[in-house]
Formats: structure tokens, sequence, C-alpha cells
């Protein structure tokens, strides 16, 4: 079975400094989807970032990119520029195509002015 | 984007009664919908996957007499908590995705508090 391992339970990074939170997956096929979903206190599940596993270039969403290295398994996000707005509950999840997500168990960020 | 809409976002009811939770795809048709448990400071836990037109499939060590899930439209889904008792307070949260390839969007949650 997949696994999806975050194995820092909690982070801190100072204002617009830069911070990255660490992610590695267990899998024995080639073709999958990975995300980072941020929940902030609200609650509310957010979509960060997506990297499918085929493509070699790392995704990039404004001050949010990933570090894709598929031989090691691991799926890594860099916050730059980190804003009091970032501070949540980070997730790493990994999808087979037309399958269920698996997450890990998250990475709380705090932003400290 | 994808929205996905769960009404309501909080209830709180006695012990005893059923209570039921909406997730609607407002803008995209969702075959498949996930249903999700989430205990506090701990990730989301699935509980099970929504087939429209079909029985849902749910994960080991869902109730599913406890838990009914409905998928009756390519756009709602429903989770009925029946006979709620205390242990059944949670967060819960639905999702969907437009297609096979497109990541999931979640609505905002249902905070279930059985007194």
């Amino acid at each position: 079975a997949q696994t999806v391992t975050q194995s820092q339970p909690e982070m801190s990074v100072q204002e617009a400094e830069t911070v990255t939170l660490s992610c590695t997956y267990d899998t024995s096929e080639s073709d999958y989807y990975l995300f980072w979903y941020k929940q902030p206190p609200s609650r509310q599940m957010i979509l960060v970032i997506r990297q499918e596993a085929y493509k070699q270039q790392n995704a990039t969403e404004n001050r949010f990119s990933v570090n894709f290295q598929k031989a090691a398994k691991s799926f890594s996000l860099k916050i730059s520029d980190s804003q009091l707005g970032d501070a949540a509950m980070y997730f790493c999840a990994y999808r087979r195509r037309s399958e269920k997500l698996v997450f890990g168990k998250g990475t709380k960020l705090t932003v400290n002015p | 984007g994808a929205v996905v809409s769960q009404h309501p976002s909080w209830v709180i009811c006695k012990s005893g009664t059923s209570v039921k939770i909406e997730c609607r795809s407002l803008d995209f048709q969702a075959t498949t919908m996930f249903w999700y448990r989430q205990f506090p400071k701990q990730s989301l836990m699935l509980m099970a996957t929504s087939n429209e037109g079909s029985k849902a499939t749910y994960e080991q060590g869902v109730e599913k007499d406890k838990f009914l899930i409905n998928h009756a439209s390519l756009t709602l889904s429903t989770l009925t908590v029946t006979s709620a008792h205390p242990e059944d307070s949670s967060f819960y949260i639905c999702s969907a995705r437009p297609g096979a390839d497109q990541p999931q969007h979640f609505g905002d949650g249902t905070r279930l508090s059985i007194l």
C-alpha cells in the first residue's frame, strides 16, 4: 500500500524568510500525482500545488514551489517570502489516476512576525 | 475554479437523532465524491467513496449502517449520520474532482457536535 510520510510535525519560519516542508512517499507505480494541501485554522482544505510524476519539471505557483525527486520518492514544498497568512497545517498527498488520495499526517507551520 | 459546497457548516443535535450533510459540486459534474472525517490535530481519514448511481465504497472499519451515503446526481452527495451519539462528534469534509486526472477540491467541512 502506498504511504506518505511527513517527518516534521511542526515547523516555524520568520516572516519574509523561506521554509521547506518535507514529504516522502512509497509506491511501486510510475504514473501518479502528488499534491500539497493547506489547511488554515478555518479548516478549509486548499490546494497549494500539484505535480504529475511523468513531468520532470518542478511545479511552481507564485511563492510556492516543489522539489520533486522521483527516484528518491521525495516531494518537498518550498515557501518563499513567507507571510503570516501561510500559517496552517500542510498536508502532502499521493494519488494514482482515478484512485483515492493518500495523505501524510501533516506539518504545522507557524510564521513568526 | 472548481467549487465544492458543503452544508451545514456547523450542527449541534441531541444524541439519537440523525443528521444529514450535503455536498455539492457547483460548477462541475462529479461522478465520484469522497467523505472524510478529521479528528483534532490529525490528518483526514477517508470514510467512503461515493459513486453516482451506485453504492458507496466504505473504508475498513467504517459502519455502513451508521454513515449512510447517497449520490443521487452528478452534483450532489449526502452523508447521513444515523442515530448519532457523542462519539460521532467530529469534523466531516467532502471532496470531489472534475475528472480522473484532476485534483480533488474540498468543501468547507461540517463541524458536528452531538450532545
